[in-house]
């Protein structure tokens, strides 16, 4: 089955800074990557996905990139603000089973 | 107007004891699904079912059961409750292949 690894665990920056989270898949056959984020006591709401056929995609300050070759794809959020503290999950899917990474907890220091 | 909405949004009980947990959506979406976020907050998909395929964790125990009435249902029986069973359980739905969408969640405690 598909594992997706997750990196940081955890990310600490200042507001304003720039954060990428970075995670891995290992299924070739893995089509559709969304980004979820999650707040403290709060459900898991999609921020940003990306399919195979696209390389980035990008939406204000969050964009997304993937290179199948390599079997990653990565978060990057510019000009942080305190509201984006919150848990961001990876996930990787092909079918409708998604398999998600450990997350990221990003704090943003204002 | 809630799409995915779960009850009860917490669940106190003893071990040993038998809860259910109701899911319902009103997003027409063929795919539902039972997901367990622990204290790491680490979310493990438990089921998915889609036109009435049902998927399972095989590290799923078998004291968990889903149960799907119609296509916009689905709901979580857990027999014999035992502490490590105490977690955020999430429902979601999703247009086969596409964005999940969550419940509140139902926080269980274990005693």
């Amino acid at each position: 089955g598909e594992n997706v690894e997750q990196h940081p665990s955890t990310l600490s920056v200042q507001e304003g800074d720039s954060a990428v989270i970075k995670c891995t898949y290992s299924d070739s056959a893995s089509n559709y990557f969304p980004w979820y984020k999650q707040e403290l006591g709060k459900r898991p709401q999609l921020i940003i996905d990306i399919r195979s056929n696209v390389g980035e995609k990008k939406d204000q300050r969050i964009a997304v990139t993937l290179n199948k070759t390599a079997k990653h794809f990565s978060l990057h959020i510019t000009e942080t603000q305190p509201e984006d503290s919150a848990v961001y999950f990876c996930a990787a899917s092909h079918g409708y089973i998604p398999t998600f990474g450990r997350g990221t907890s990003l704090i943003v220091h204002p | 107007d809630t799409a995915v909405s779960q009850t009860p949004k917490y669940l106190v009980t003893q071990m040993g004891n038998d809860k259910s947990i109701k899911c319902e959506q009103n997003l027409g979406h063929d795919t539902m699904y039972w997901y367990k976020q622990d204290s790491k907050k680490f979310l493990k998909i438990m089921f998915s079912y889609n036109n009435k395929e049902l998927i399972i964790n095989e590290t799923v125990p078998n004291r968990f059961s889903p149960k799907s009435p119609d296509k916009a249902h689905l709901n979580l029986h857990i027999n014999s409750l035992e502490l490590g069973d105490s977690a955020v359980y999430f429902c979601a739905s999703s247009p086969s292949g596409g964005e999940l969408f969550f419940g509140e969640g139902s926080r269980l405690t274990v005693l």
